[in-house]
């Protein structure tokens, strides 16, 4: 039972233009969500994170945005960059307990 | 403040083989989390230590074992090793219950030849 999934595992974008990531979970009990870039071979960093109780958080050229009663979120980066090439992971969390998504493969094409 | 640190980076084993990895948190977090991460499956979880003992499990078989020691240092170990085990372990360490702050490390790449 996947209770995190990202139904996209590949993206690509033109640079300089909005890459959106989508995520959705089932799980009305998570209370905290969670967006990790990884390149190859690194681990995953952390990125940008929203509460429950917000449905929008930005840092930059980052925004996520939730949508509770859709449970959905989604990962906004705008203007997309060459570095932003990588794998995105979605990820939601209770207490006790973080659920990660499959990951989207991000494409910045030149 | 130093970050989550995995060793060796880097592993070559032979099937039928055991291994172990370690994971030393960032100072001060109790949680250290587990996963492997193979192409097309994500982050898929092991297990996590809070305190000495594990906390939660995943569906991964009992070949795969860890622990956690006094100071919050976490081994993981593979026994009869496998050519479906060739992946990326990752470890991840949080401050306290909650899985809020997770910092992974750099992970250690098995190979299984």
């Amino acid at each position: 039972d996947q209770q995190v999934k990202q139904n996209s595992p590949s993206l690509s974008v033109q640079e300089g233009r909005i890459s959106i990531l989508n995520c959705d979970y089932t799980n009305s009990m998570f209370d905290y969500f969670l967006w990790y870039k990884k390149y190859p071979a690194e681990g995953p960093t952390f990125l940008i994170s929203i509460s429950s109780i917000k449905d929008k958080n930005e840092d930059g050229r980052f925004t996520v945005f939730l949508n509770k009663s859709a449970k959905h979120l989604s990962l906004h980066i705008v203007p997309s960059q060459p570095g932003d090439s990588a794998v995105y992971f979605c990820a939601a969390s209770t207490y006790d307990k973080i659920i990660f998504g499959k990951g989207t493969r991000l494409h910045i094409l030149p | 403040k130093a970050g989550v640190t995995q060793t060796p980076r880097y592993l070559i084993k032979t099937r039928g083989q055991q291994v172990t990895l370690s994971c030393s948190p960032i100072s001060g977090h109790r949680s250290v989390s587990w996963y492997q991460q193979t192409p097309g499956q994500g982050l898929q979880f092991l297990f996590e230590y809070f305190s000495e003992t594990q906390r939660n499990k995943g569906n991964f078989p009992g070949r795969f074992s860890g622990r956690q020691f006094s100071n919050s240092r976490s081994e993981m170990n593979v026994s009869t090793l496998e050519l479906g085990d060739s992946a990326l372990y990752l470890c991840a360490s949080s401050s306290d219950r909650g899985a809020y702050g997770y910092t992974f490390g750099s992970g250690t790449r098995l190979t299984v030849v």
